[in-house]
């Protein structure tokens, strides 16, 4: 069954430490991106890429960076996870199909730093 | 610019009453618009959808209809049932990126 899968669901970190949330999608879309959810829901897109090699900075600016080597795996890293990057990070994807089409999207990670 | 506009929350409502959650957007052109609900612990899912004027989406008991003349999209349900408590967010999309709103928490009380 194609869908988006984000690990690790759930993480607790020290502060300083690299860290890499991992994004996979099965359905072959081109479109992939990053949204960081705050406690008051409100969704931030943070990354986004349109295919592989493409990476491009979202509305929110944020310190972690993006990759796109192959279509089905769009990681997000932290170089070094401060407590202010905690949040929920929430992976999507979109098919190449015009505006009617909406974005499927993984479970999420909910990033813990301490 | 494009923006979602939804009314704030949180919405408490008993099981079996009638949900309405007010939604008005502005745009440019002629966007698609969405409802996305998300269950605790998860992440967003398409609850339904509508891409031109006057179209109504409809899924699981819960409809929308696309109003040009007054730029809303407000979600209705006849019935709520405890399941359906969530978050609530709608969206427009007009190019490459969705645009949401801020959410609503909806609490059904048994």
């Amino acid at each position: 069954e194609a869908d988006i899968y984000q690990t690790p669901r759930y993480l607790v970190i020290g502060t300083g430490k690299k860290i890499t949330l991992e994004c996979s999608q099965t359905m072959g879309h081109d479109k992939m991106y990053w949204y960081q959810q705050d406690p008051g829901m409100e969704l931030h897109l943070i990354h986004y890429s349109y295919g592989v090699n493409s990476t491009e900075k979202g509305d929110l600016s944020s310190e972690s960076t993006v990759s796109r080597i192959r279509t089905e795996h769009f990681p997000l890293t932290l170089e070094s996870a401060r407590p202010s990057h905690t949040s929920q990070y929430l992976c999507a994807s979109s098919a190449d199909k015009g505006s009617g089409e909406g974005y499927t999207f993984g479970s999420g990670t909910r990033l813990t730093v301490v | 610019g494009n923006s979602v506009t939804q009314m704030e929350g949180p919405v408490t409502l008993s099981e079996e009453a009638f949900l309405t959650i007010n939604c008005t957007y502005t745009a440019t052109g002629y966007p698609s618009l969405f409802w996305y609900v998300q269950y605790p612990g998860e992440g967003l899912q398409l609850l339904l959808k509508a891409t031109k004027a006057d179209d109504k989406g409809s899924n699981k008991g819960f409809e929308a209809t696309y109003r040009k003349e007054t730029t809303s999209f407000h979600l209705e349900k006849g019935s709520v049932q405890v399941s359906d408590s969530a978050v609530y967010f709608c969206a427009l999309r007009e190019n490459d990126k969705i645009i949401f709103g801020k959410g609503t928490r909806l609490h059904i009380l048994p």
